[in-house]
């Protein structure tokens, strides 16, 4: 059972640039969950999704960023006109659906995307 | 709202001697409690949970955490230390009725040969 995939592991953007990072669940978790890591950091959360819906996006920069997990394909955390202090590891989680049965409550994570911005 | 606090920023102790990572929490809800450890340049890794039951739950690598309710408290312990036990580890913390999972900042571990 393939894990939590998330893909570039490494981007490099220039200023103003758009960067995308993609996250594929684990099979059969229809949950995701973007994290932030700053260096020297702990996590902060960013946005929580289930398939075609934006549950819980409290912790997401009011401009420049966004996310989306449609019904097929990976999530995408999108971010726009990227700046230096976008510079992070960003993580994605999953987990099973509420009553789904297997493990309850913790999460599934990703290697992360570290992304630099230049 | 929830809040996580991890109040050392470093611990360090020699191999084969006990350690103890500390936590506080604060939750609306009855809680759900992690532990999570990262090794550089990965993703965390899940060691272990609390949602109900007995107070001291056991994890992967011989890892245990006792849950407080009277203290707020969620220490994650370890009987002897390992070398290789060094990395950073997050403790979490959910409310049973919520979705969002809230990470502590972090204690980095180093434990000497």
């Amino acid at each position: 059972n393939a894990g939590v995939m998330q893909n570039p592991r490494h981007l490099v953007r220039r200023r103003g640039q758009e960067a995308r990072l993609r996250c594929s669940p684990m099979k059969g978790h229809s949950h995701v969950y973007w994290y932030r890591q700053l260096p020297e950091e702990g996590l902060k959360f960013m946005v929580y999704l289930q398939k075609e819906n934006i549950i819980d996006e409290s912790g997401m920069p009011k401009e420049r960023f966004s996310a989306e997990f449609p019904k097929e394909g990976p999530s995408i955390l999108r971010i726009q006109q990227v700046v230096r202090g976008d510079s992070a590891a960003y993580f994605c989680a999953s987990s099973p659906p509420r009553g789904g049965g297997g493990t309850t409550g913790e999460l599934f994570f990703g290697e992360g995307s570290r992304l630099t911005v230049l | 709202a929830q809040s996580v606090a991890q109040p050392e920023d470093q611990v360090n102790v020699a191999e084969g001697n006990p350690l103890t990572v500390k936590c506080t929490y604060s939750v609306s809800g009855n809680p759900y409690l992690f532990w999570y450890v990262q090794y550089p340049n990965r993703g965390l890794q899940f060691l272990l949970k609390y949602i109900t039951g007995d107070n001291l739950v056991k994890g992967s690598y011989g890892f245990e955490a006792e849950f407080n309710k009277s203290q707020t408290s969620f220490h994650l312990k370890k009987p002897s230390a390992l070398v290789s036990d060094s990395a950073l580890y997050f403790c979490a913390v959910r409310d049973d009725g919520g979705f969002k999972t809230i990470f502590g900042a972090g204690t980095r571990l180093f434990v000497k040969a």
